[in-house]
């Protein structure tokens, strides 16, 4: 089974401060984890994906993610908050049995990200 | 090169009523997804349809929901005889194919369904 837990509903930041959006995660097999940005009314937009390779995933928009097996999180992280990065932010998980055929997607339940003046 | 296209955007019905809700995946894509949002929730999985075929359905409501992935033209979720509960998001995603490089799901913008 996979599943995923999203620390923060809501996080506020002033604009030109750091970021960090907690993720933790559980699954039987070896993970492909994403961080998905959703903006007012409008679709998601794939921010970065880990899949196996480098641990630390540089995403767009200057955000970037860091796998750690040992803690099962994938926080997400920029250094400085820009205004046009208040959206909701969800973790996303999918596993990959033996079998090799994906999992559907699992979603965090969000974090509403507000950056302030 | 389109993205995932979904139409329409917004969806108003009465209850009682039928839905059909279309996605037209990006260009190369043969693998579609639908998940449902409610408002102050993540995305929800319902289906996973490949062309002609239903590969997962383990999200799907038992009763009024269908979908459907003809081999020429969108792919359909149709909910009959909609109720308030249904009002949500409704949004399609399309990968490629499967394994590790080609599960990427890339989402369209969503039909926001209304049930009056």
């Amino acid at each position: 089974a996979q599943s995923v837990t999203q620390l923060d509903s809501h996080v506020s930041v002033s604009e030109g401060t750091p970021v960090l959006l907690r993720c933790n995660y559980s699954s039987s097999y070896s993970p492909s984890l994403f961080w998905y940005v959703q903006h007012p009314n409008k679709g998601l937009q794939l921010l970065l994906k880990y899949t196996s390779a480098a641990t630390l995933v540089k995403g767009i928009n200057g955000f970037e993610a860091e796998f750690k097996k040992s803690e099962t999180s994938f926080h997400l992280t920029k250094p400085s908050a820009h205004m046009s990065d208040a959206a909701e932010y969800f973790c996303v998980v999918s596993d990959y049995p033996p079998s090799g055929s994906a999992r559907q997607l699992t979603f965090g339940s969000g974090t509403q990200l507000t950056v302030l003046p | 090169n389109a993205g995932v296209m979904q139409n329409p955007r917004h969806l108003v019905r009465r209850r009682g009523q039928e839905a059909r809700l279309r996605c037209s995946p990006m260009k190369g894509h043969s693998h579609v997804y639908w998940y449902r949002q409610l408002p102050e929730e993540g995305l929800k999985f319902m289906v996973y349809l490949q062309k002609e075929n239903i590969i997962d359905e383990s999200g799907m409501p038992k009763e009024r929901f269908s979908a459907e992935f003809p081999k020429e033209g969108p792919s359909i979720l149709r909910i009959q005889q909609v109720v308030r509960g249904d009002s949500a998001a409704y949004f399609c995603a399309s990968s490629q194919g499967q394994g590790v490089a080609k599960n990427i799901q890339y989402f369209g913008a969503g039909t926001r369904l209304s049930v009056l």
